[in-house]
């Protein structure tokens, strides 16, 4: 079964206006860690934003915040005041110790390409 | 602070030639991960070391991939023999403890094989 799943393979927004990029994900546990990466044609993988399963606020950073709801088990990012350099790919993530011996992995869903139009 | 250092960014090589891909983590970092991640696609975990020992190489294509970490610090991924569909950007990240942290990236190496 797909541990993360981002269903947007691209999305388009405005310069200047808010987008979300969704995410859910599929754990049995109750420690877990939930990532999103930012990766520019360049290729590098950019660390954006980090939400706690314990973490009773949602996680902001700048521009992004984490929508997590976790009874849905939904960790949506939003992008405000979108930016031309915002254009990218988005990977969200989750880290949880599948094995149980505490080998916390970082396993990623296929992405949502943004583009930012002008 | 040093972020991860990979090598080398680029590498063309024929079907059936080997290759090796070098990651140096950042310092402390205890945990090292290699991904493949082929075009559109997100990254695969390929293998996980804490330290100098292996966590989690489950999906390592064994018969032709092989790491090591030898002194807890920097890794190598050699390829041998390379198939076509091998073509990808190998990544390396680190991260710190071994629980929900935070995962650094290198830039990757870009991986042709014709």
């Amino acid at each position: 079964a797909q541990k993360i799943t981002q269903t947007q393979p691209g999305m388009f927004v405005q310069e200047k206006e808010a987008v979300t990029l969704d995410c859910t994900y599929d754990t049995s546990d109750q420690s877990y860690g939930l990532f999103w990466y930012k990766q520019p044609s360049s290729g590098e993988m950019i660390f954006l934003i980090y939400q706690g399963s314990y973490d009773e606020q949602n996680a902001t950073e700048g521009r992004y915040s984490l929508n997590f709801q976790k009874a849905r088990k939904s960790a949506n990012l939003v992008i405000s005041a979108s930016q031309l350099g915002d254009s990218a790919m988005y990977f969200c993530a989750m880290r949880e110790d599948y094995s149980g011996a505490g080998s916390y992995q970082l396993t990623f869903g296929k992405g949502t390409k943004l583009s930012v139009i002008p | 602070e040093a972020g991860v250092a990979q090598s080398p960014r680029y590498k063309i090589i024929e079907k059936r030639q080997s290759v090796a891909f070098w990651c140096n983590p950042i310092s402390g970092h205890a945990t090292l991960y290699w991904y493949q991640q082929i075009l559109g696609q997100g990254p695969k975990l390929l293998i996980q070391f804490q330290n100098n020992g292996v966590v989690d190489d489950s999906q390592l294509p064994k018969d032709r991939f092989s790491a090591e970490r030898l002194k807890g610090v920097d890794s190598t991924l050699k390829i041998q023999p390379a198939k076509l569909e091998d073509s990808a950007v190998y990544l390396c990240a680190s991260s710190y403890g071994t629980g929900v942290t935070e995962a650094f990236f290198g830039q990757g190496t870009r991986l042709t094989v014709v």
